[in-house]
């Protein structure tokens, strides 16, 4: 596609619900980070990839939080046992190759926990 | 951690007025971005920016990379009102490829 696709747009689970979050990046772009917004506040990094190898995943909170790319292409991040706290928007970014490559951002997926 | 501090936190102006805002760290950056985030939607990438000193324009806004290289500068000329929303800055550094993020600047444009 011609943008970073991420999907559900919105979630809402029940406390203690398992959550897996998609994304697709743009077609050909090598590397996929993965953020978490809070209201009112700025982007906070997750964990990246580098086609299927996570390279850093010192931005996940918790051991709750796992993200994979398997094929070097789709991602999912999976938040296990989800919490209130863990309610925000989670933002998907690819880049081309390349050590300072602009992220270009999809629209996130809104998390609510209940 | 690395962190970046953005100011001002909010700002409201007239349309037609120029506006200014900056991003500032402790810590030195090899590369500052400039996004623009409206609600609901994921931010989108204004101007990029790798040398220190450097001074880019895209349309209406021009951006500069400090000299000190620890601070960025985000200029808007002539605010229309589709220029309302949070503008971020990002920074990397030399220790990772991931971009930290600042706060955000909100910008309110009265017709």
């Amino acid at each position: 596609g011609a943008g970073v696709s991420q999907s559900p747009r919105y979630k809402v689970a029940k406390r203690g619900q398992d959550v897996a979050l998609r994304c697709d990046p743009i077609s050909g772009h090598v590397s996929l980070f993965w953020y978490q917004q809070a209201l009112g506040q700025g982007p906070e990094f997750l964990t990246y990839f580098q086609n299927e190898a996570q390279l850093d995943k010192s931005g996940l909170p918790s051991d709750r939080f796992f993200a994979e790319r398997p094929e070097g292409s789709v991602s999912t991040l999976k938040i296990q046992r989800t919490q209130q706290e863990d309610s925000a928007v989670y933002l998907c970014a690819s880049s081309q190759q390349g050590w300072d490559s602009p992220l270009h951002f999809g629209n996130g997926t809104r998390l609510t926990v209940t | 951690g690395q962190q970046l501090n953005q100011s001002p936190q909010s700002m409201f102006i007239q349309e037609g007025e120029d506006v200014s805002m900056n991003c500032t760290s402790s810590s030195i950056f090899n590369t500052w971005l400039w996004y623009k985030q409206d609600p609901g939607e994921g931010p989108v990438l204004l101007i990029a920016l790798y040398k220190a000193g450097e001074l880019t324009s895209n349309g209406r806004l021009t951006a500069q990379f400090g000299i000190t290289r620890k601070d960025s500068f985000l200029n808007i000329s002539a605010s229309i009102p589709s220029d309302v929303g949070i503008y971020f800055c990002a920074g990397q550094s030399n220790y990772g490829q991931n971009f930290v993020f600042g706060p955000g600047t909100r910008l309110s444009v009265l017709p």
